[in-house]
């Protein structure tokens, strides 16, 4: 399954909501769509599983949503620290693959 | 709490061998998958497989299907990443990851990742 995510870099301000979209070539098996998150000269740390569970530590404002080949990450209220690369990664039939990667940079 | 400790780069020739490491403590170690994931400025992330550390049940991305080989030492908790002969192209950084239970893929617990870097 190849994921393709857009758009490729989304400069936003603090404060201000950040929508991410991955879109799968074929339906994603039973929902097994994540979400993680990559600050530079760090390794990547889950934010979201199956669709829109958040994963322990993390904060209200992240919000996943979406089936089948169309997912979405919300950012409400972007904070200095959620600036920072996003990647969608799915796991089905235990053959991974990830998108490519949305940049969100301050504007 | 779970971690996952990798080994230290590693610089290494074309057609040298290299096996990296990922220890894992803080959790039951042969009851969660790990998996093995390259990153390159020019592919970004890429998913290269996993391996049961109960079974040492192994899946190979398709991609790396004959690149490279995984293992486990239960006795030691410890997972390594084999190549047998590098290739330029396998410069990256490579993560482990691991599971959150033996019946889920997604990865939630990372290494600090392993800086390979194949040059002659």
């Amino acid at each position: 399954i190849v994921l393709t995510q857009s758009p490729g870099t989304l400069s936003l301000s603090p404060g201000e909501r950040a929508t991410l979209s991955c879109r799968a070539s074929h339906s994603v098996t039973s929902d097994y769509l994540a979400w993680f998150q990559q600050k530079p000269g760090q390794a990547p740390r889950l934010l979201i599983y199956g669709v829109s569970n958040r994963a322990t530590g993390i904060p209200d404002r992240f919000t996943g949503s979406g089936s089948g080949t169309d997912f979405t990450l919300t950012i409400n209220r972007l904070e200095p620290e959620d600036f920072a690369v996003y990647y969608c990664h799915q796991y089905g039939s235990s053959r991974g693959t990830f998108g490519q990667g949305t940049k969100v940079d301050m504007k | 709490e779970v971690q996952l400790v990798q080994s230290g780069p590693e610089v290494k020739k074309p057609r040298e061998s290299l096996q990296i490491s990922c220890k894992g403590s803080g959790y039951s170690f042969t009851n969660y998958w790990i998996g093995w994931v390259r990153q390159t400025p020019e592919k970004g992330l890429e998913w290269m497989g996993i391996i049961y550390p109960g079974d040492s049940d192994t899946r190979y991305s398709p991609s790396f299907q004959g690149q490279v080989t995984f293992s486990v030492d239960k006795s030691i908790n410890t997972a390594y990443l084999q190549w047998s002969s590098l290739k330029a192209s396998d410069t990256a950084m490579y993560y482990c990851a691991a599971t959150d239970g033996s019946n889920v893929y997604y990865f939630a617990y990372w290494g600090q990742g392993t800086l390979v870097t194949v040059s002659s």
